[in-house]
């Protein structure tokens, strides 16, 4: 089974409007961390935002909140305010502490297009 | 967080011949890694890089194919031997910084086309 799912293969959203990207997850580890990274289209992956499992509160970062539903194992990911430079990949990872691995595991990503 | 420099950014290469990438970071980082992104797939671990030791690869990784060196906390490169059409990708570097969830920190890629 696929530890990250990401269902929406694409988005497209109006430029200013806000914007939800899917991610469930599946671990049986009490202890572990959800990422969410972007892509734009010179491969760069930028770090956006981090949720930890015993965090009791949504992580934000500026435009960027995660909605973290800890019963239903889903971070999606929420920008607000979209803007054209917006437009990538957006990748959520999750790491898992069992084992003592310290290495995330990615899911197969949502292309975003913001359209002005 | 760590400001990583990889290089070469891209580069076009023919079938056979080798390619070595670099990855130079900006403070000591125990643990670097390395990871292969196919088009239109996500990323794919290659291998860990120890200072000091032997990489680790994941399955399906081979260190004929992909040796790594790690000579200090600061560097690290990623060589694709013998290189074939499907090799080509996006080869990125990317460190951990254990603080704050152990977030991983990525170079910009390099943007590798075999013919």
């Amino acid at each position: 089974a696929q530890k990250i799912t990401q269902t929406q293969p694409g988005m497209f959203v109006q430029e200013k409007e806000a914007v939800t990207l899917d991610c469930t997850y599946d671990t049986s580890d009490q202890s572990y961390g959800l990422f969410w990274y972007k892509q734009p289209s010179s491969g760069e992956m930028i770090f956006l935002i981090y949720q930890g499992s015993y965090d009791e509160q949504n992580a934000t970062e500026g435009r960027y909140s995660l909605n973290f539903q800890k019963a239903r194992k889903s971070a999606n990911l929420v920008i607000s305010a979209s803007q054209l430079g917006d437009s990538a990949m957006y990748f959520c990872a999750m790491r898992e502490k069992g084992g003592g691995s310290y290495i995330p595991t990615f899911g197969r990503g949502t292309s975003l297009i913001v359209h002005p | 967080s760590a400001v990583i420099s990889q290089k070469p950014s891209r580069d076009i290469c023919q079938r056979g011949t080798s390619l070595t990438i670099q990855c130079q970071v900006d403070s000591q980082v125990t643990m670097m890694f390395w990871y292969r992104q196919q088009p239109g797939q996500s990323l794919t671990l290659i291998a860990t890089a120890n200072q000091g030791s032997e990489a680790t690869y994941e399955s399906g990784f081979v260190i004929d194919k992909f040796p790594i060196s790690r000579p200090n906390l600061t560097f690290s490169t990623l060589t694709v031997s013998n290189m074939s059409p499907e090799d080509s990708s996006i080869y990125l570097c990317s460190v951990g910084e254990r603080s704050g969830g152990n977030i991983q920190y990525f170079g910009a890629g390099t943007r590798l086309s075999v013919l």
